[in-house]
């Protein structure tokens, strides 16, 4: 089974929609992370949180909001889609500042 | 904005030949990550690397981050179709944690 999960993998919305992207990891990782990715842009970091009650901005927070359940569980959601947030969500966890970041398979939004 | 410039944004070898990308940065790099992606999934860690100087190898790829730790180099030795993909690099830009900035990515195709 894959140590970081992302659903749904694929989500076709509409704009002004509310969505929920969630991941879960099985690595027991305190630190987790949101980035996405757009073409020749590379990942950009939306939001991360360094344990439950650690929630922190990343380069590209507007539009964005998270939820950090359980140590497990983080979610990222869009308020009010805009076709602009059309890309593919990437979640990462990490255990320590040194440590690699794991990344889960991603979820790929498109917003019409 | 991009701190770290990855170059060339795309090459095409042909099967058995070398290859090498490079990932610059204005600052020091803490902590130089190499990851490779195949089109639009996840992230696979390929190597991590610290010191000035330092080099790893992992099968035919080499990885080295230079003594001044603002550059590095991915390099693959007589390149084969599964060596096909995005190569990424990210790097922590700060000595305090791990929040990582990534490059635009280089996408390799080999060809027969």
């Amino acid at each position: 089974d894959a140590d970081v999960t992302q659903t749904p993998r694929n989500r076709i919305t509409k704009t002004g929609k509310r969505i929920m992207l969630e991941c879960s990891q099985t690595k027991g990782h305190d630190r987790m992370y949101w980035y996405r990715q757009d073409p020749g842009l590379g990942l950009r970091l939306i939001y991360y949180s360094f344990d439950v009650k650690d929630i922190n901005k990343g380069e590209i927070s507007d539009g964005y909001s998270v939820s950090r359940q359980a140590q497990a569980k983080f979610s990222l959601s869009l308020e009010s889609a805009i076709p602009n947030q059309t890309a593919l969500y990437f979640c990462a966890t990490s255990g320590t500042e040194r440590e690699t970041q794991y990344f889960g398979p991603g979820t790929r939004l498109l917003v019409l | 904005s991009q701190e770290l410039e990855q170059s060339p944004q795309s090459l095409i070898v042909q099967e058995g030949k070398n290859l090498t990308i490079n990932c610059t940065s204005s600052k020091t790099l803490y902590g130089l990550y190499w990851y490779k992606q195949k089109y639009g999934e996840g992230l696979i860690f390929l190597m991590m690397l610290q010191k000035g100087g330092e080099e790893k190898s992992h099968e035919k790829i080499t990885a080295k981050l230079d003594e001044k730790k603002q550059q590095s180099s991915l390099h693959i030795t007589a390149s084969q179709p599964s060596h096909a993909g995005i190569y990424l690099c990210g790097a922590d830009l700060t000595d305090s944690w791990g929040k990582l900035q990534f490059g635009a990515g280089t996408q390799v195709v080999v060809t027969p």
